[in-house]
């Protein structure tokens, strides 16, 4: 059972556009939610998180929505830039369990064209 | 400072050989984790340590034995590995309450021959 869903597994967009990412979850106990950056070969790199009580969190460039109705959240990179090409990931973690545990979701690669 | 360290970056080992993978953190998080990662593959939780307590096992199988010395350290011993196990194995820490951004270290690459 998929609790954290990436339904796109790529995404182009061109250089200076805006990219945007989508994550849908199916757990109601989720309270807190995190976007990753990957490289190949190499650890996700922490970008950005959401708490539930929120509906929008925003960090230079790149702004995280959430939608608790739909369950679903999203990433807005703009602009868009030919470094920020690599798989985002998502995850989710119900913070009122204690249990520190985070479900991530499938990845999307982002391709930017320069 | 975000940091996690871990060591080896690439670690090459027989099936019948014993090694461990190394995780340090010095941002006082309380919180580390081991997590496994194949290619094109979302990053697949193994352990949890809370407090230097183990919290959560996700039924790994018992050639892999975490180890959290203290506070900073985390280690994953392996033995008896089997091919399927070579993976980027990642380690990660999370500060606890109130804040939950968890850090990922760089990862070990690890081959099983």
């Amino acid at each position: 059972d998929q609790q954290v869903k990436q339904n796109s597994p790529s995404l182009s967009v061109q250089e200076g556009r805006i990219s945007i990412l989508n994550c849908d979850y199916t757990n109601s106990m989720f309270d807190y939610f995190l976007w990753y950056k990957k490289y190949p070969a190499e650890g996700p790199t922490f970008l950005i998180s959401i708490s539930s009580i929120k509906d929008k969190n925003e960090d230079g460039r790149f702004t995280v929505f959430l939608n608790k109705s739909a369950k679903h959240l999203s990433l807005h990179i703009v602009p868009s830039q030919p470094g920020d090409s690599a798989v985002y990931f998502c995850a989710a973690s119900a913070r009122g369990s204690g249990t520190y545990k985070y479900i991530f979701g499938t990845g999307t690669r982002l391709k930017v064209l320069a | 400072d975000t940091e996690v360290t871990q060591t080896p970056k690439h670690l090459v080992m027989g099936m019948t050989n014993k090694k461990s993978l190394k995780c340090e953190q010095h941002m006082g998080h309380r919180a580390m984790y081991w997590y496994k990662q194949k290619a094109k593959k979302p990053p697949e939780l193994m352990f949890v340590y809370s407090y230097e307590k183990l919290s959560i096992n996700e039924s790994v199988p018992s050639r892999f034995s975490p180890e959290c010395p203290n506070s900073s350290l985390l280690n994953l011993h392996l033995h008896a590995l089997q091919p399927e196990d070579s993976a980027l194995y990642l380690c990660a820490s999370t500060p606890g309450r109130p804040l939950y951004e968890q850090y990922f270290g760089p990862g070990t690459r690890l081959t099983v021959t």
